[in-house]
């Protein structure tokens, strides 16, 4: 079956723009979480999504936001847009209920921000 | 949240048991420990996890000590293509959510 797939794969944006990342992920799985992860601060939780609602939630600043769609898709958003928001951003995504085994994880998006 | 704390590095040989340890002196009694690998930047990989019980899969081998303060990753017969680094992380085991520590760069040497 078809892996996690995240659109686009590279990105380039400058300070104060804003940015959308797409998840799409393995047929049947109904959680997206997504990650931050830096050299400095390695992977960092974001967010995770669960039938269209916000499961859970990392330390991160309100410029951060996700949403899911009824087809369990995904999208983050990040609003002014900082240098050190340059990072590659993944999503997982797994069935969401019951005990969760192994969660899988997509190439990711790397955001560059000049 | 609970965190994990695993050496920078480590070598092994191609052919031997790579054991690759994981502190979490802080885990709380409902959190499952999970292994990922990462190899060039790629997403990360599944291995294996485990509550309290020791566990084994076609991949690799979990041992988590009684008290549940650590555990450690056991690959049996370490390749070329192990090269990468392991992620020892903490879940409920019902969420998504997963704290990640800094990991452990894994180099299996010919």
């Amino acid at each position: 079956k078809a892996g996690v797939t995240q659109t686009p794969r590279y990105l380039i944006k400058t300070r104060g723009q804003q940015v959308t990342l797409s998840c799409s992920p393995i047929s049947g799985h109904r959680s997206v979480s997504w990650y931050q992860q830096t050299p400095g601060q390695g992977l960092q939780f974001l967010f995770e999504y669960f039938s269209e609602t916000q499961r859970n939630k990392g330390n991160f600043p309100g410029r951060f936001s996700g949403r899911q769609f009824s087809n369990s898709r995904s999208e983050m958003n990040v609003s002014t847009l900082e240098l050190g928001d340059s990072a590659l951003y993944l999503c997982a995504s797994s069935l969401g209920t019951g005990a969760i085994r192994e969660q899988y994880f997509g190439p990711g998006t790397r955001l560059t921000v000049t | 949240d609970a965190k994990t704390t695993q050496p920078t590095s480590m070598d092994c040989a191609e052919g031997r048991a790579a054991n690759l340890p994981c502190n979490h002196s802080t885990i709380s009694g409902n959190e499952y420990v999970y292994w990922y690998r990462q190899i060039h930047s790629q997403g990360p990989q599944y291995i294996i996890h485990g509550l309290k019980n020791n566990e084994t899969n076609e991949m690799a081998s979990l041992i988590i000590t009684e008290d549940r303060k650590s555990s450690t990753l056991i690959l049996p017969h370490a390749t070329l293509r192990d090269t990468a680094v392991y992620y020892c992380t903490l879940g409920s085991g019902n969420t998504g959510k997963l704290i990640f520590g800094q990991g452990t760069t894994l180099q299996v040497k010919p």
